[in-house]
Order: C-alpha cells, then structure tokens, then sequence
C-alpha cells in the first residue's frame, strides 16, 4: 500500500492561518471517516490532534479543525503560534489496516 | 488515564528477531480497545506497523506481514512485538499506542529506539 501525499513543508506567520492536505485514494481516505492527524515536536511522541476526520480530542485547541473533501482530507490551523512549529502526520484507515502520511513540517515565520 | 511503556533490547544483530514489550496500565488490554504498533526510523515518517483487539484478533502492515507477530499477555496487562529476519531498514524508534474510534493512536508510549546492526 501507498503512503497517504502530503506536502513536505508549510509555512506562516504567527496568527495566520494553514491547511495541510492529505490525499489519498478511494480505498482509504474516500473510503472511510476514519482519519486523524498527529502532531510530533522534535524528540517526542506524537500527539493527537484530530480524529474521525474532524473530532477533537479533550484538550486540544479549537485552532485546530479538520476536514476531508473526496480523497483528500485537510487540517487547518488557524492563529498560528510558535508552539504550532512540529511535523504533522494523517493516517486514514484503509480496510484492515492503517497507512499514514508522509509527514508535513510546519514552519512558523 | 491510560499509561503506555515499551522496553526490549536496544539493539538487534541482523537476521535476528526484534521483540518488544509495551506495559499497560491505567487500564485493562481485555477492555474494548485496540492496541496498536507503530514506528518510526531516524529522521523519517511514521509507519504503522499492525494492531491486536482485546479479544485478540491482529491486523498487520501488508509491507510487514510475513514477519511481524503481535499478541497480548492478559495476566501481565502488557501487549508484544515480534519482527523477524531484521535488517538496518527495521531500525527506528517503536511505538505502542491505544487505538479509538477513528484513529490507530490516541494514547502513545514514549517509543523505544531499536538499532540493527552487527
């Protein structure tokens, strides 16, 4: 199985807004409402942000939304803020088993 | 709040068999949960590596399918990684995580770094 495509690197200014894209194909992203996204600072564990496409867990902030149009599902993050700077993950269910992303490195200017 | 560990050898000669244990606690493996593997080599991408029910069903990575073997020891609460006939490809960081509803990993252990080399 292929690895989900998203973009190497995005970049913005504190307080602007990002979208990171995750495409991926009919038989996993388009497929199911089963995608999250992961958030890793350099050294750590990563972390969830959002899951089944656009659920939040407790405790993460409402800057960040998720969403998912086709094959291709997206994470925005609006108001961006140092803290933000990490590499972002996607994983989608594909029918018994998981694939995930690339990974993104979100630069914050 | 669940709380994930993994332990094993940090390094593994090639041919060998990886093995790696994860530690569960603040909840029981035997609940309704999945639990995953996932991993990580230096300075690259997450890879998911399989998943085992509470029941004891598995899922494995098509990629690694033939030499990966996860399984659960309910007495002990910790779940178990087998990755056979490794190579320098298989060295990363490992992960055990606690799956929900849409998502493979919701609660992540620390990782533990597994080097393959001779």
């Amino acid at each position: 199985q292929s690895a989900l495509t998203q973009p190497a690197s995005v970049s913005g200014s504190p307080g602007q807004s990002i979208t990171i894209s995750c495409a991926g194909t009919s038989s996993d992203v388009g497929n199911y409402n089963r995608v999250s996204w992961y958030q890793q600072h350099p050294g750590k564990a990563p972390k969830l942000m959002i899951y089944g496409v656009d659920n939040r867990p407790s405790g993460i902030s409402s800057r960040f939304s998720g969403s998912k149009s086709g094959n291709t599902a997206s994470l925005t993050i609006s108001g961006l803020q140092a803290e933000d700077e990490a590499d972002y993950y996607c994983c989608s269910y594909a029918g018994g088993f998981w694939v995930f992303g690339g990974g993104t490195k979100l630069t914050v200017l | 709040q669940v709380h994930l560990q993994e332990s094993g050898p940090g390094l593994v000669k090639p041919s060998g068999t990886l093995s790696l244990t994860c530690a569960v606690s603040g909840g029981s493996i035997s609940s309704t949960n999945w639990w995953s593997w996932v991993r990580q080599p230096p300075g690259r991408g997450l890879e998911w590596i399989g998943e085992i029910s509470h029941t004891g069903n598995t899922n494995y990575n098509p990629s690694l399918k033939s030499r990966v073997t996860i399984s659960m020891d309910k007495s002990k609460n910790q779940l178990s990684l087998n990755v056979t006939s490794v190579t320098a490809a298989d060295t990363a960081v490992y992960y055990c995580a606690r799956e929900i509803i849409g998502a493979t990993a919701a609660y992540w252990g620390q990782g533990t770094l597994v080097t393959v080399s001779s």
